[in-house]
């Protein structure tokens, strides 16, 4: 079974405006950590915004805020006004416990993003 | 603060050659992954080592792939025969601590071409 999901192999966003790029997880864990990496056409990747599943809160970081429902698993970025410097790749991630101790952290297949002038 | 270094950058071999990468993690990172990312694809871990042992190679090939981090710093990934599947960017990361909530880090990746 997939562990993260990204469904939206591609979004297209006008500049200026917000985009939910959607993630959602499996886990019978009760303590995991979910990630957003950003990966432009360069290759590296760059941590954008985390969330810890007892995270009380939605996690933001500047333009990037995390859209978090424990319930169903989900946990969407959401980027508001789009720049076009934010087209790329999007990966979500996930962190949970391993039984050999320590944390194993798992990618989603990514969302390509294409920022439109 | 100096990035995760790797090397090389790129590296073109045809297939049953054999193939090594390097990675200097940084400086106190305690835990060093390795993970292969196939075209289109999101990255796949390929091992974990904290400080010098294995914490996860359960997706390792281990018939053509090895890995060792000698004194819990440097390390390096060798595929002994390449095969045209392995074409791919091998990433290397590492994170500080065995907190749950640290972001790894990323070098640039080296791109593995198979012919």
């Amino acid at each position: 079974a997939q562990k993260i999901t990204q469904t939206q192999p591609g979004m297209f966003v006008q500049e200026k405006e917000a985009v939910t790029l959607d993630c959602t997880y499996d886990t019978s864990d009760q303590s995991y950590g979910l990630f957003w990496y950003k990966q432009p056409s360069s290759g590296e990747m760059i941590f954008l915004i985390y969330q810890g599943s007892y995270d009380e809160q939605n996690a933001t970081e500047g333009r990037y805020s995390l859209n978090f429902q424990k319930a169903r698993k989900s946990a969407n970025l959401v980027i508001s006004a789009s720049q076009l410097g934010d087209s790329a790749m999007y990966f979500c991630a996930m962190r949970e416990g391993i039984p050999t101790g320590g944390f194993k952290t798992i990618f989603g297949a990514g969302t390509r993003l294409f920022v439109k002038a | 603060e100096a990035g995760v270094a790797q090397s090389p950058r790129y590296k073109i071999i045809e297939k049953r050659q054999s193939v090594a990468f390097w990675c200097n993690p940084i400086s106190g990172h305690a835990t060093l992954y390795w993970y292969q990312q196939i075209l289109g694809q999101g990255p796949k871990l390929l091992i974990q080592f904290q400080n010098n042992g294995v914490v996860d190679d359960s997706q390792l090939p281990k018939d053509r792939f090895s890995a060792e981090r000698l004194k819990g710093v440097d390390s390096t990934l060798k595929i002994q025969p390449a095969k045209l599947e392995d074409s791919a960017v091998y990433l290397c990361a590492s994170r500080t601590g065995v907190a749950s909530r640290s972001e790894q880090y990323f070098g640039p990746g080296t791109r593995l071409t198979v012919t």
